[in-house]
């Protein structure tokens, strides 16, 4: 079975700076989907940045941006230029890439709170 | 752009009342899950539906039931809420060919 390890609960930036949350994951899968969700305090799950296995080039979105290491099972999220509002919750998840039934169903991390200090 | 609504932010309920989280969404989505977040222990799921009247269950489906009557539509019930079912639930759908899931903004449910 697939499982997704987030190994910092909590983490810390500065404003303006940079930080990088880990994610590594367990899979037999070679082709699969990968996810990082934001939660802020207001709870609305929202898609960063999305992933699919078969694309060797890294996904960017805006001050965020994935280093995935497919042989190593990594994905670790890059925000730069931390901002106020990036404070939230941070979630890794994995999908596999067939669909119908539980197949399309997402494994989740446990997540990594982050703050950022002004 | 893709809404999921959920009926309320807030429920507080007493021990053994019958409890009732709605979830809509306006996509035309086939797929909808109902998941569970609780400190330290990330999102858990509970039940999902990929069709209407199909329901299938999750990690944790004992103390809930489902009910998806129409396709726009899926109910988590708590027949007899316990205090242990004190938590954030959660609704997500998704399309049948699309990977990434869209979520609603989250019940968060207190049982007394």
């Amino acid at each position: 079975a697939q499982t997704v390890t987030q190994s910092q609960p909590e983490m810390s930036v500065q404003e303006a700076e940079t930080v990088t949350l880990s994610c590594t994951y367990d899979t037999s899968e070679s082709d699969y989907y990968l996810f990082w969700y934001k939660q802020p305090p207001s709870r609305q799950m929202i898609l960063v940045i999305r992933q699919e296995a078969y694309k060797q080039q890294n996904a960017t979105e805006n001050r965020f941006s994935v280093n995935f290491q497919k042989a190593a099972k990594s994905f670790s999220l890059k925000i730069s230029d931390s901002q106020l509002g990036d404070a939230a919750m941070y979630f890794c998840a994995y999908r596999g890439l067939l669909y119908g039934g539980s197949q399309g169903n997402l494994i989740f991390g446990k997540g990594t709170k982050l703050s950022v200090k002004p | 752009d893709v809404k999921v609504t959920q009926s309320s932010r807030y429920l507080v309920k007493r021990t053994g009342e019958k409890v009732f989280l709605e979830c809509v969404q306006d996509m035309d989505h086939e797929n909808m899950f109902w998941y569970r977040q609780d400190p330290g222990l990330g999102l858990r799921l509970i039940y999902f539906s990929y069709d209407v009247k199909m329901k299938e269950k999750g990690d944790i489906p004992e103390g809930y039931s489902v009910s998806r009557e129409k396709k726009e539509r899926f109910s988590l019930i708590l027949e007899s809420a316990s205090t242990n079912q004190t938590s954030m639930y959660l609704c997500a759908s998704t399309g049948q060919f699309t990977d990434t899931q869209y979520f609603g903004p989250g019940t968060r449910l207190t049982v007394l």
